[in-house]
């Protein structure tokens, strides 16, 4: 499957455990933040959003926090399990009309 | 579910070829995106339709690169001459245009260039 990146920042994590990813953004004007999950040989999945005028949101499983005033954005991932195994993505937009811009991602390793 | 399909998933060629690569978006959806992904660059947009037309192609290169929407159920990218450095995942995905609402994506097209 693609490989996509070796210099990717790896997460480690005992199945069972919580995982926490983190990602910063640059620009101050974005106002919609997602978390895509890409699994090998598949494309970017989308796992959960988030509004400019919330900080925090809940899914299955899942919670991102926005903290504007920092620029940041998290992806708490609880009870890890061996099929969240993936590189994970933030992406936010720029600009109106779904233009996305991606991070880097962070690859997570769960442990059996 | 409803979900991006492109075409071929893999693709083999020699350097000077031609290459077509095909996305068919998810009926509805009105914005169609053309992303490459490499070890080095990660996800990087390359063209950006809506409603079929093209409005921003900035991320493509001009001279080898072209990207068209023959109709609102197919988008394509070619690539004419290839390249090695062309070798790469290539990721079609659609939306519905909205600035809050997620893009889908395909599988992507593995693009090889010897």
């Amino acid at each position: 499957g693609e490989s996509v990146g070796l210099h990717l920042p790896t997460l480690s994590v005992q199945e069972g455990d919580n995982s926490i990813i983190n990602c910063a953004y640059s620009n101050s004007a974005s106002d919609y933040f997602i978390w895509y999950k890409q699994e090998s040989g598949k494309g970017p999945q989308f796992i959960i959003d988030i509004r400019s005028n919330m900080d925090k949101r809940q899914g299955q499983r899942v919670t991102v926090l926005l903290n504007k005033t920092v620029k940041h954005l998290s992806l708490q991932i609880a009870a890890t399990q061996p099929g969240d195994s993936a590189v994970y993505f933030c992406a936010e937009n720029r600009a109106a009309g779904n233009k996305l811009t991606f991070g880097g991602g962070t690859r997570v390793l769960v442990k059996p | 579910d409803a979900r991006v399909t492109q075409t071929p998933r893999h693709k083999v060629t020699e350097m000077g070829q031609e290459v077509t690569m095909r996305c068919q978006p998810i009926l509805g959806h009105n914005t169609v995106f053309w992303y490459r992904q490499t070890m080095m660059q990660g996800l990087e947009l390359l063209a950006y339709f809506r409603n079929r037309a093209p409005l921003d192609d900035s991320g493509m290169p001009k001279d080898r690169f072209s990207a068209e929407m023959p109709d609102a159920t197919l988008a394509t990218l070619k690539i004419q001459p290839s390249e090695p450095r062309d070798s790469a995942v290539y990721f079609c995905a659609s939306g519905l245009g909205q600035g809050d609402s997620p893009l889908h994506f395909g599988n992507g097209t593995r693009l090889t260039v010897t």
